[in-house]
């Protein structure tokens, strides 16, 4: 009964490649993120969506795509993978996207991108 | 986004109480106080938050300045299990829900 899951656990690919990283939530949540945590361990959001509507958009190259195709999913596709794509993906929810910023948000377990 | 300073690391032993503190001098008067730690390769998790009153629930308390340009987080009694990386993290209450983590603080529980 997992409440954020992401799929697969580990990525191990080549430079050059598409990958594409998966993310569910069955908390009936309405909103939707993705955070990366880079080898020095710092994390930082890339991207928000609500109900399927993108709302955060931080300054990231335009090689990563998020797409939800329900607002259970939040799926996050990466084009042409650089060696600085490595590191660790989190997916996490919370319950609306409100005015309140007390919305408590629900990590997945993350999934660790390595680009050779 | 307001920035918070806390210590890079602390060190405490099992089944004593842990006070970690956070300072948010530039805090504003609609920034909410969040904490979340991360345990070993895990994601973050939720432990508490406050606006201005102290707050306590089953995982921690949390003690928040008068002037609110400070709070530490209070762990009880610390078990091995608290060890983890904990987060201060302020974020305002109207339109913006991005967590902007800092480096947090590095928990260290000895046995």
């Amino acid at each position: 009964d997992t409440a954020v899951s992401q799929t697969p656990k580990y990525l191990v690919t080549q430079m050059g490649n598409d990958k594409s990283i998966k993310c569910e939530q069955n908390l009936g949540h309405d909103t939707m993120y993705w955070y990366k945590q880079d080898s020095k361990k710092f994390l930082k959001i890339m991207f928000s969506y609500n109900n399927k509507e993108l709302i955060i958009n931080e300054t990231v190259p335009n090689r990563f795509s998020p797409k939800s195709p329900d607002k259970a999913h939040l799926n996050l596709h990466i084009n042409s993978l650089e060696l600085g794509d490595s590191a660790v993906y989190f997916c996490a929810s919370s319950l609306s996207r409100s005015r309140l910023s007390t919305d408590t948000q629900y990590f997945g377990p993350g999934t660790r991108l390595t680009v050779l | 986004d307001a920035k918070t300073t806390q210590p890079n690391s602390m060190e405490s032993n099992e089944e004593e109480p842990v006070h970690l503190p956070c300072n948010h001098s530039t805090i504003s008067g609609t920034d909410y106080i969040h904490w979340y730690r991360q345990l070993p390769s895990q994601g973050p998790e939720y432990v508490i938050h406050g606006l201005t009153s102290n707050v306590n629930n089953r995982m921690a308390s949390l003690a928040i300045a008068e002037d609110r340009k400070s709070s530490t987080l209070i762990l009880h009694r610390a078990t091995l299990r608290d060890a983890a990386v904990y987060y201060c993290i302020l974020s305002p209450n109207f339109g913006n829900e991005k967590l902007t983590f800092g480096t947090g603080t590095r928990l260290t529980i000895i046995p």
